[in-house]
């Protein structure tokens, strides 16, 4: 089973400024690796695929970079609406699909 | 437009009996690869069981044996059949829909969750 690895765990940002999170895969997963924004009470959102796609009206602000075993997503300036909690998941080696313990970005 | 509607959790004794449904809109669930992922109060992610478009189906180590994952494409409804039901099995329960070209496949698509809450 791959193991995902997210940090920081917890991440404080002033609004409008940028926020860098990274997750790493215990073996290669190629570009295999996905990121997800959760906020409290909903279901997770699509974000990125294929490491570096954005998913279908995800805004510009939101990047994902890496592949292998070391990836990173930016969020080039912090809305209010994305202080949440993102997940990576990988699907290079499946089932089971494996998630990283995610990252919670706050307002500092 | 695609959408996904848990429904069927609440609060069950250890060792009780739940069926999770999941219902389907704007899309065929018999057609794709469906899942079920689970998220324990204040936790990750940690993916369940998943059923192929043609019925095969796979199951993460600490529920095998005990859930079963199945679908009716009369209805386009996934569910989730959970017996022997533990403490450690409480938590939001989503459907989601998985999405690949020919290997690779990521969920993409979510239900709003069933909170199922083992306890006596």
């Amino acid at each position: 089973e791959i193991v995902m690895t997210q940090s920081p765990a917890t991440l404080s940002v002033s609004p409008g400024e940028g926020a860098t999170l990274s997750c790493r895969a215990s073996q290669s997963v190629s570009s295999n690796l996905a990121w997800y924004q959760q906020k409290p009470g909903q279901a997770p959102r699509l974000l990125i695929y294929g490491a570096s796609t954005r998913a279908t009206g995800i805004p510009a602000r939101f990047s994902g970079s890496g592949s292998g075993t070391e990836f990173t997503l930016t969020i080039s300036s912090l809305q209010s609406e994305d202080f949440a909690v993102y997940f990576c998941l990988q699907y290079n080696y499946w089932p089971p699909w494996t998630f990283g313990q995610g990252t919670k970005v706050e307002i500092k | 437009e695609v959408h996904l509607v848990e429904s069927g959790g609440g609060l069950i004794q250890p060792g009780g009996s739940l069926r999770l449904s999941c219902a389907a809109s704007g899309f065929t669930v018999s057609s794709n690869y469906m899942s079920w992922v689970r998220q324990a109060p204040g936790k990750g992610l940690e993916w369940v069981s998943v059923i192929y478009s043609g019925g095969s189906t796979y199951y993460t180590d600490s529920v095998k044996g005990r859930f079963t994952i199945s679908r009716d494409n009369s209805k386009n409804t996934l569910y989730l059949q959970m017996n022997s039901l533990r403490a450690e099995d409480t938590a939001v329960y989503y459907c989601a829909n998985l999405n690949g070209g020919t290997y690779y496949y990521y969920f993409d698509y979510w239900g709003q969750g069933t909170l199922v809450t083992v306890s006596s």
